[in-house]
């Protein structure tokens, strides 16, 4: 399967703790997306990457998240002294850059659940 | 904020066409509608998109009304696997960044 690929797909951890997520995108897609989304809601954008560029961060981004994509291609998003208020999903997406209106490519998620 | 108004659920008998509406009244000349679709513990998938033609593909149908204010996304037979939350969100043409979801629609496909 060459789709969009997260790991881990469960996290459990105490408060306070930190915790970091990987996305894998398709191969030959230059963009990756995070996104966040609650029970019940939609996704809920917050950053996204052009190559190793982070080009734009949401306001949900506070200073305890970071995201990287050092070479371009996986990418990195750490949450550092989690809150209750973290337990969500957190979804990647990819796309191919370049050409407008391409569609978004979706991962399954990582299910963040803070004790 | 999300500029489409769906309904928040809707039932369809296995089989049949699923025709999920959208309203996105304030839509711009140079903005495209998308479809999406989340089956539960899974990631959103795109199904289909148009800018003012009817768009079909192998997973379903785009009509958009002659003043874009509004669409229907028609699955010509439904199955219980199309059992998912659908989301209809306006994109601008020439951009690349964010989606904005809203809360979608939850079809319940019925045996």
């Amino acid at each position: 399967d060459t789709g969009v690929s997260q790991n881990p797909r469960h996290k459990i951890t105490k408060r306070g703790q930190n915790v970091t997520f990987r996305c894998d995108p398709i191969s030959e897609h230059n963009r990756l997306y995070w996104y966040r989304q609650t029970l019940g809601q939609g996704p809920e954008f917050l950053t996204y990457f052009q190559n190793e560029a982070q080009l734009e961060k949401s306001r949900l981004l506070s200073d305890r998240f970071s995201a990287e994509r050092p070479k371009g291609s996986f990418s990195t998003l750490e949450i550092q002294r989690t809150e209750q208020g973290d337990s969500a999903m957190y979804l990647c997406a990819s796309s191919l850059g370049g050409a407008y209106n391409q569609p978004q490519h979706f991962g399954d998620g990582t299910r963040l659940s803070i004790l | 904020d999300a500029k489409t108004t769906q309904p928040p659920s809707m039932d369809c008998a296995e089989g049949r066409a699923a025709n999920l509406p959208c309203n996105h009244s304030t839509i711009s000349g140079n903005e495209y509608v998308y479809w999406y679709r989340q089956i539960h513990s899974q990631g959103p998938q795109y199904i289909i998109h148009g800018l003012k033609n009817n768009e079909t593909n192998e997973m379903a149908s785009l009509i958009i009304t002659e003043d874009r204010k509004s669409s229907t996304l028609i699955l010509p037979h439904a199955t219980l696997r199309d059992t998912a939350v659908y989301y209809c969100i306006v994109r601008p043409l020439n951009r690349d960044d964010k989606i904005i979801f809203g809360k979608g629609t939850r079809l319940h496909i019925l045996p």
